[in-house]
């Protein structure tokens, strides 16, 4: 079935340093991936979201890069800062059928003072 | 513009019972989808309801079920509960059914089955 896998689960990184998390997916119809930041007891929010036929996206300090090729995807955060701290899920919508979301399992940030 | 509101915020049951939690979309949207968070486990996938009928379901069992009216405000119900549907319970609507509609979430709803 349809499939996102997402890496690292946990990502510690120094402030100011530049984290990277990365997306999978199994679906070669998927066209839209959507990026949310989730922080603790909070609801998911959108931060940056890519379309299949553009292959980088950015947004001051948040950019994100799609290789359907590979069918991988990738949220870069460069200048991180404490507030970055949080859970970030990839997405890819499906086609097949009737569309839904599908998300990866998170990966948990801690950026370090 | 108001968000997405789900009701109630934090619930206990206790196994064998049944819950109904309910969900606002967002003025104008038309698509609600339900997503169960657990730890470890993501983001999984309910349902979604678009224009009062259920357009896509997840892997879940028949003990998970939702309905949507006509002004697009959607319920879940589960029934004979267990202690593994504890979780965060999210809503989340958007314009349009299809590929690329972007969704907003609610603060979800807390379910602790004990």
């Amino acid at each position: 079935g349809e499939n996102v896998e997402q890496h690292p689960s946990t990502l510690s990184v120094q402030e100011g340093d530049s984290a990277v998390i990365k997306c999978t997916y199994s679906d070669s119809a998927s066209n839209y991936f959507p990026w949310y930041k989730q922080e603790l007891g909070k609801r998911p929010q959108l931060i940056i979201d890519i379309r299949s036929n553009v292959g980088e996206k950015k947004d001051q300090r948040i950019a994100v890069t799609l290789n359907k090729t590979a069918k991988h995807f990738s949220l870069h955060i460069t200048e991180t800062q404490p507030e970055d701290s949080a859970v970030y899920f990839c997405a890819a919508t499906t086609t097949s059928g009737t569309y839904k979301y599908i998300f990866g399992t998170g990966t948990r940030l801690k950026v370090l003072a | 513009k108001a968000g997405v509101t789900q009701t109630p915020r934090y619930l206990i049951k206790t196994r064998g019972q049944q819950v109904t939690l309910s969900c606002s979309p967002i003025s104008g949207h038309r698509s609600v989808s339900w997503y169960q968070q657990t730890p470890g486990q993501g983001l999984q996938f309910l349902f979604e309801y678009f224009s009062e009928t259920q357009r896509n379901k997840g892997n879940f069992p028949g003990r998970f079920s939702g309905r949507q009216f006509s002004n697009s405000r959607s319920e879940m119900n589960v029934s004979t509960l267990e202690l593994g549907d504890s979780a965060l319970y999210l809503c989340a609507s958007s314009v349009g059914q299809g590929a690329g509609n972007t969704i907003y979430f609610g603060e979800g709803s807390w379910l602790t089955v004990v």
